[in-house]
């Protein structure tokens, strides 16, 4: 059973275009959100995070938008760049666990 | 500032063998945590650790075993390989539960 859905399994976009990953979860002890970013042959890496009382954080290109009552959370890349083409995976914390989705593979084209 | 190290890198074992993957963290982190990653399947939390002396299992830890002796060190054991583990496994850690998880570099396993 995954406890967090994310789609679609790959995705690609334009240079300069909107990439949009999404994610559900259905166990509302998840309190804090987070994606990670992975390069081949590189181990994850934080790329911004959000906590369910917030609906939208901004990070430079990066926005994640959060609807509480729907338990569905996004992730935007505004003006996608070929150096974003990478793996991206939504997660969700409950207490001292750590889950995660099953990723999306960007690729973005000049 | 090493951060999270994962050795080996490569393995192939054969079928019933067993080894230990080792990772070390220089962070001084409270929270261990080990992953299996699988195309098209993500990570999936094997079994993690809130500090020295305490495990947990996560989603998927049948065929694997753990210890956390010290802060720094949080090792996982395969008994009896089976190619069903065949993966690349991350260790990762993080100041506590709602924090940055910082990952090493992973290991590859084959189990043939």
């Amino acid at each position: 059973q995954q406890q967090v859905k994310q789609s679609p399994q790959s995705l690609i976009v334009q240079k300069g275009g909107i990439s949009i990953i999404n994610c559900a979860y259905e166990n509302t002890a998840f309190d804090y959100f987070p994606w990670y970013q992975q390069f081949p042959g590189k181990g994850p890496a934080l790329l911004i995070a959000i906590r369910p009382d917030v609906s939208e954080k901004k990070e430079g290109r990066f926005t994640i938008s959060f609807n509480k009552s729907a338990k569905q959370f996004s992730l935007h890349i505004m003006d996608s760049q070929p150096g974003d083409s990478a793996t991206y995976f939504c997660a969700a914390s409950k207490p001292d666990k750590l889950i995660f989705g099953t990723g999306t593979r960007l690729q973005v084209f000049p | 500032n090493a951060g999270v190290t994962q050795t080996p890198k490569f393995r192939i074992l054969k079928i019933g063998q067993s080894m230990t993957l080792q990772c070390t963290q220089d962070m001084n982190h409270n929270y261990m945590y080990w992953y299996r990653q699988d195309p098209g399947m993500g990570l999936k939390l094997i079994y993690y650790s809130v500090g020295a002396g305490i495990t947990d299992k996560g989603e998927v830890p049948n065929g694997y075993n753990v210890s956390r002796s010290t802060t720094e060190d949080f090792p996982l054991r395969l008994e009896l390989a089976a190619p069903s583990q065949t993966s690349v496994y991350f260790c990762a850690s993080s100041y506590s539960r709602a924090t940055e998880a910082f990952f090493g570099q992973g290991t590859r396993l084959t189990v043939v």
